[in-house]
C-alpha cells in the first residue's frame, strides 16, 4: 500500500528566505509524486509532478521539488518565499497501474513579511 | 477550476437524512474522484470512477455510495447522514493516466 508523510504541520519562514516543505513516501514500485497547494475556501491546485527523468522538477510559481529515491523523499522548495505563498501544501503519491492518489495530511506554510 | 462545478457549495442537514452531492465537469475527463478533507487527516479518498458506470471504493467508503450515469456527472450519496460525515467534500477529475488531478471548489457539509 502507498503512503505519504508530511512531518511538519506548520512551517514558518520570513519573506525572501528559502523555504522547504518536506515529504516522504512509501510505494511498492516506482513512485508518481505530486505537490498541490490549497488557498482558503478553494480546491487544490496542481504545482508540479515527478514521473520519471530529472530528479529536480520545476513547477508553477517558482516552486521546485527534488526527488530522492534513496531517502524516499520529495521535498518542495522555493529559493525566495513570498507572503502570497502562504497556504496549505499537500504531497501525494501513487504507484504504477493508475491507482488513485494518496495524499499527505498537509503542511501549512506561513510566510511572514 | 478546469470546468468542475460542485453543488451545493454549502449544506446543513440532520442526522439520518439522505444527502446527494453533485460534481459536474465540462472537460470530458475519464476519471472522477470524491475526497473528503478533515483537519489532521488531509484528503481521503471515498470513491472513484474510471468511466461511465465503472466505480470503485476508496479508503473511507463506508456510508457512501456513488453513481456515474454519464461522463460529466459524478454523484456522491450519503444514504443516512451521520455527524462523522461532517466534512468538506472535494470532487476531482483527470483526463489521462499521468495527468494531474483537477479539483472543484468543494462542498461544505454539516450534519447536525
Amino acid at each position: 500500500a502507498q503512503s505519504v508523510a508530511q512531518p511538519e504541520d506548520q512551517v514558518n519562514v520570513a519573506e525572501g528566505n528559502p523555504l522547504t516543505v518536506k515529504c516522504t513516501y512509501s510505494v511498492s514500485g516506482n513512485p508518481y509524486l505530486f505537490w498541490y497547494v490549497q488557498y482558503p475556501n478553494r480546491g487544490l491546485q496542481f504545482l508540479l509532478k515527478y514521473i520519471t527523468g530529472d530528479n529536480l522538477v520545476k513547477g508553477s510559481y517558482g516552486f521546485e521539488a527534488e526527488f530522492n529515491k534513496s531517502q524516499t523523499s520529495f521535498h518542495l522548495k522555493k529559493p525566495s518565499a513570498l507572503v502570497s505563498d502562504s497556504a496549505l501544501y499537500f504531497c501525494a503519491v501513487r504507484d504504477q497501474g493508475n491507482t488513485p492518489l494518496v495524499f499527505g495530511k498537509g503542511t501549512r506554510l506561513s510566510v511572514i513579511a | 477550476d478546469a470546468g468542475i462545478t460542485q453543488s451545493p457549495r454549502h449544506k446543513v442537514t440532520e442526522t439520518g437524512t439522505p444527502v446527494t452531492l453533485r460534481c459536474h465537469q465540462t472537460e470530458n475527463h475519464r476519471y472522477m474522484y470524491w475526497y473528503r478533507q478533515d483537519p489532521g487527516h488531509g484528503l481521503r479518498l471515498i470513491h472513484y470512477s474510471y468511466g461511465v458506470k465503472d466505480t470503485d471504493k476508496g479508503e473511507v467508503s463506508d456510508g457512501y455510495s456513488v453513481s456515474r450515469s454519464k461522463t460529466e456527472d459524478f454523484l456522491l450519496t450519503l444514504e443516512s447522514a451521520t455527524s462523522s460525515q461532517t466534512s468538506v467534500y472535494f470532487c476531482a477529475t483527470k483526463g489521462q493516466d499521468n495527468s494531474p488531478l483537477h479539483f472543484g471548489n468543494g462542498t461544505r457539509l454539516t450534519v447536525t
